[in-house]
């Protein structure tokens, strides 16, 4: 089945550097990428979307500069934290999205713990 | 406004239980409902999903209906295994686009032997 990969599965940060996690879909191409945000014992929140070669669209509340996605390839996405605060240290997750004519899938990477020191 | 309320956790079952997680929703339109399971160390895996009122999603012994009267989805397995130790979630996509997945706080399994 469709693959997502993250990296790293963990990092550990002091206040004020930037950390980068990437997403990978491994064995097919996704035009759509999403991240999400999911705090201790809560629900997964959507953060942005991000579709190859063009901005990502964010939600409402989530702060465009600090965090930065890319989505340079058809496989890879990246999410940039800038200037990361203890307040960012959360689970971030990714998915790729599958859409075909007979088929809409999301498929979800394992997800990176983000401590913030 | 969309949203996912699910049952809290931990479930703790022994094998050869049934199992009964609900969920229950609010939302504008016709959404379409899933349930995703998170292993350990795993991504999040689409379990089974329904598009439609009255729609019976299936899958690994899971069964979910969508009750659109009781705006309802619960999850139901008549008899689980330990393999079926997980964290569960509902999830909602709004009517007119799978693009925004809308998810319920998680339900964790435990099943012992």
């Amino acid at each position: 089945g469709a693959v997502v990969s993250q990296h790293p599965s963990w990092v550990i940060c002091k206040s004020g550097t930037s950390v980068k996690i990437e997403c990978r879909s491994l064995d097919f191409q996704a035009t759509t990428m999403f991240w999400y945000r999911q705090f201790p014992k809560q629900s997964l929140m959507l953060m942005a979307t991000s579709n190859e070669g063009s901005k990502a669209t964010y939600e409402q509340g989530v702060e465009k500069d600090k965090f930065l996605i890319n989505h340079a390839s058809l496989t890879l996405s990246t999410l940039t934290v800038t200037s990361a605060h203890p307040e960012d240290s959360s689970f971030y997750i990714c998915s790729a999205r599958v859409a075909g004519i007979s088929t809409d899938t999301q498929y979800f990477g394992p997800g990176t713990r983000l401590t913030v020191l | 406004g969309n949203s996912v309320t699910q049952m809290e956790g931990p479930v703790t079952l022994s094998e050869e239980a049934f199992l009964t997680i609900n969920c229950t929703y609010t939302a504008t339109g016709y959404p379409s409902l899933f349930w995703y399971v998170q292993y350990p160390g795993e991504g999040l895996q689409l379990l089974l999903k329904a598009t439609k009122a009255d729609d019976k999603g299936s899958n690994k012994g899971f069964e979910a209906t969508y009750r659109k009267e009781t705006t309802s989805f619960h999850l139901e397995k008549g008899s689980v295994q330990v393999s079926d130790s997980a964290v569960y979630f509902c999830a909602l996509a709004p009517s007119g686009g799978y693009n925004k997945l809308i998810f319920g706080a998680g339900t964790r399994l435990a099943v012992h032997p």
